[in-house]
């Protein structure tokens, strides 16, 4: 199956400080790739879709100059946790949309700040 | 906004027992997919359901999707130590490629 590339897949960081998580489609190209958070034991919670070429869409709630969303390629979307806090603690998913709609997921970024 | 309901929350059985669990959408659906995640893991694809009433089989796996094509189920039989894992279906927002996760069971299978 297609392969979707998350890292860091951990990273611990002072309050304050901005964190970025990239996330790479390997072998396919994804115009469409989105941003989860889960938190222990809890389901997916869709954060933002990341459109290859535009702007990100946020759902409602996710505060987007906090998690900043960039898809500048085909293969690539970052999210950028700014001046992240210890609540911003969690466990971060991307995933890429691929043919008929399947949904192929990154191995994920546990955030732990500080 | 659409929500996507899954029953039981937590299920342990025997191994070898089956194991069942559902999944409720406040909306209609266009699709449904159901994903595993193994502790510490990531979301793995397992299948996507399209037509009312369809029912797929994948070795000890068995999908379903409802004829009002807003439930689906999917039964385990014999289950095995590997089978443990968090099983989430997800379903399309209307008119969207954005999928919304169920909120979960988890599955423990004692041996």
């Amino acid at each position: 199956g297609a392969v979707v590339s998350q890292h860091p897949s951990r990273v611990i960081c002072k309050s304050g400080t901005s964190v970025k998580i990239e996330c790479r489609s390997l072998d396919f190209q994804a115009t469409t790739m989105f941003w989860y958070r889960q938190f222990p034991k809890q389901s997916l919670m869709l954060m933002a879709t990341s459109n290859e070429g535009s702007k990100a869409t946020y759902e409602q709630g996710v505060e987007k100059d906090k998690f900043l969303i960039n898809h500048a390629s085909l293969t690539l979307s970052t999210l950028t946790v700014t001046s992240a806090h210890p609540e911003d603690s969690s466990f971060y998913i991307c995933s890429a949309l691929g043919v008929r709609e399947k949904l192929f997921f990154g191995s994920g970024t546990q955030l732990s700040v500080l | 906004g659409q929500q996507v309901m899954q029953i039981p929350q937590y299920q342990h059985v025997q191994e070898g027992e089956d194991f069942t669990t559902y999944c409720n959408s406040s909306t209609t659906l266009s699709n449904i997919q159901w994903y595993k995640q193994r502790p510490g893991g990531h979301p793995v694809f397992l299948i996507q359901l399209v037509k009312s009433g369809e029912v797929k089989k994948q070795k000890r796996l068995t999908f379903q999707f409802g004829e009002a094509k807003k439930n689906s189920s999917l039964h385990i039989t014999a289950t095995q130590t590997t089978d443990v894992g968090t099983y989430f279906c997800a379903g399309p927002s209307s008119g969207t490629y954005k999928y919304i996760f169920g909120t979960g069971t988890r599955l423990k299978v004692l041996a």
